[in-house]
């Protein structure tokens, strides 16, 4: 079965501070790979996608993620956290079906 | 510019009553239609998906129907609440023919509680 793993229910960071959400999938063949970010109350907007080639992809607001073939691992990285930055990040691969498959969610809580 | 309209934002309902949501997107033609689930603020359910008029595939047997009666409106139904029909429903788009590796759009929710 496919799927994708946010292994982190929470991530707390000090402001200033470099961040990392951690997702790992299982998906067959060459899968498609996104980042959304949720506010309170909101929709998801789009934060970044990897297609192909270089394995470091960079997004909105200062994100960029690192995609890592042997590891099937997407981890979506920030240099220095704000606090605006607090919010519910998915990790959502495309499935074989073109459909996306959707992780947990991880709590990003940036502190000042 | 697209824009997506979802409403509406909130929405409380006794069990047993009906159930009609509403999505539509502007500033596009044919686009690919969603209505997610997401329960107590986590992951997201994938409910029904629509790729033109009066086409629309289920992912999920539930309480739940969808319609597209016109390329930019995707209605979101049930004739009898449940009490676990309760939870944040999003409508999302993605533009016409697209490919997996075409982003989504999303409306901004509505609250749905069944009590």
């Amino acid at each position: 079965a496919q799927s994708v793993a946010q292994p982190e229910d929470q991530v707390n960071v000090a402001e200033g501070n470099p961040l990392t959400v951690k997702c790992t999938y299982s998906v067959s063949g060459n899968p498609y790979l996104f980042w959304y970010v949720q506010y309170p109350n909101r929709g998801l907007q789009f934060l970044l996608k990897y297609i192909t080639g270089d394995n470091l992809v960079k997004g909105s607001y200062g994100f960029e993620a690192e995609f890592n073939k042997s590891q099937t691992s997407f981890h979506l990285k920030k240099p220095s956290a704000l606090v605006s930055d607090s919010a519910l990040y998915f990790c959502a691969p495309s499935s074989s079906n073109y459909q996306l498959i959707w992780g947990a969610g991880t709590k990003l809580i940036i502190k000042p | 510019s697209q824009t997506i309209h979802q409403w509406p934002a909130t929405l409380v309902q006794p069990v047993g009553s009906p159930l009609s949501l509403e999505c539509t997107v502007e500033g596009t033609s044919n686009p690919n239609l969603y209505w997610y689930r997401q329960a107590a603020g986590r992951g997201l359910q994938l409910l029904f998906y629509s790729v033109g008029i009066g086409q629309i595939s289920s992912e999920v047997p539930q309480n739940l129907s969808a319609s597209r009666p016109q390329d930019r409106q995707f209605i979101l139904s049930s004739k009898k609440l449940l009490l676990s029909d309760s939870g944040f429903y999003l409508c999302a788009w993605s533009p016409g023919q697209a490919s997996a590796n075409e982003k989504l759009f999303f409306g901004s929710g509505t609250q749905l509680s069944v009590l």
